[in-house]
């Protein structure tokens, strides 16, 4: 099955600045990946999604980028407000819809 | 979007008792469930697949005869957790893929306390 490392685990950012989570997955033939902002005790949201045939997207200030050659893909947040506090979740969605969920980073965006 | 409704949110049950959480697709049909165990801050750890009309794919470390799951229709899927112990504590989410196989989307979760 796949592997999914998610980096850092936890992170915390100036409101305004900044920040970056990253995956690395290992299976080539993977072909989906979205992002999840899960708040505590609430269902994970997805917030963005790239396919394999794309190599960035941008969504106001949420973009996502994917190195398929390197295997690995990135959520970045721009002028983070402290609504962004949460916990986020890369996955990884292989070609059988199975999906496998990296370890989660919890964003603390300090006010 | 697509919206998915698990329930109860909340359930408190004492020790050797069976409880039984529900998934339902609302406006959609949901050939494919999966059910996920969540400890405080941790990652979303799959428990199981639910296949409408087949059985489940159960990861391995989980006890089928312990967890069941019946995913008798297209829009339900249910996880009982039979003789629950004060281990079985945690929090249990659902999700279906929607319609295209491709993005999930999440129930609200169900906070299940065993004492």
């Amino acid at each position: 099955g796949e592997n999914v490392e998610q980096h850092p685990s936890t992170l915390s950012v100036q409101e305004g600045d900044s920040a970056v989570i990253k995956c690395t997955y290992s299976d080539s033939a993977s072909n989906y990946f979205p992002w999840y902002k899960q708040e505590l005790g609430k269902r994970p949201q997805l917030i963005i999604d790239i396919r394999s045939n794309v190599g960035e997207k941008k969504d106001q200030r949420i973009a996502v980028t994917l190195n398929k050659t390197a295997k690995h893909f990135s959520l970045h947040i721009t002028e983070t407000q402290p609504e962004d506090s949460a916990v986020y979740f890369c996955a990884v969605g292989d070609t059988g819809n199975q999906f496998y969920f990296g370890t989660g980073t919890s964003l603390t965006v300090i006010p | 979007g697509a919206v998915v409704s698990q329930h109860p949110s909340r359930v408190i049950c004492k020790s050797g008792t069976s409880v039984k959480i529900e998934c339902r697709s609302l406006d959609f049909q949901a050939t494919t469930m999966f059910w996920y165990r969540q400890f405080p801050k941790k990652s979303l750890m799959l428990m199981a697949t639910s296949n409408e009309g087949s059985k489940a794919t159960y990861e391995q470390g989980v006890e089928k005869d312990k967890f069941l799951i019946n995913h008798a229709s297209l829009t339900l899927s249910t996880l009982t957790v039979t003789s629950a112990h004060p281990e079985d504590s945690s929090f249990y989410i659902c999700s279906a893929l929607g319609t295209g196989g491709e993005k999930l989307f999440f129930g609200s979760g169900t906070q299940l306390s065993v004492l």
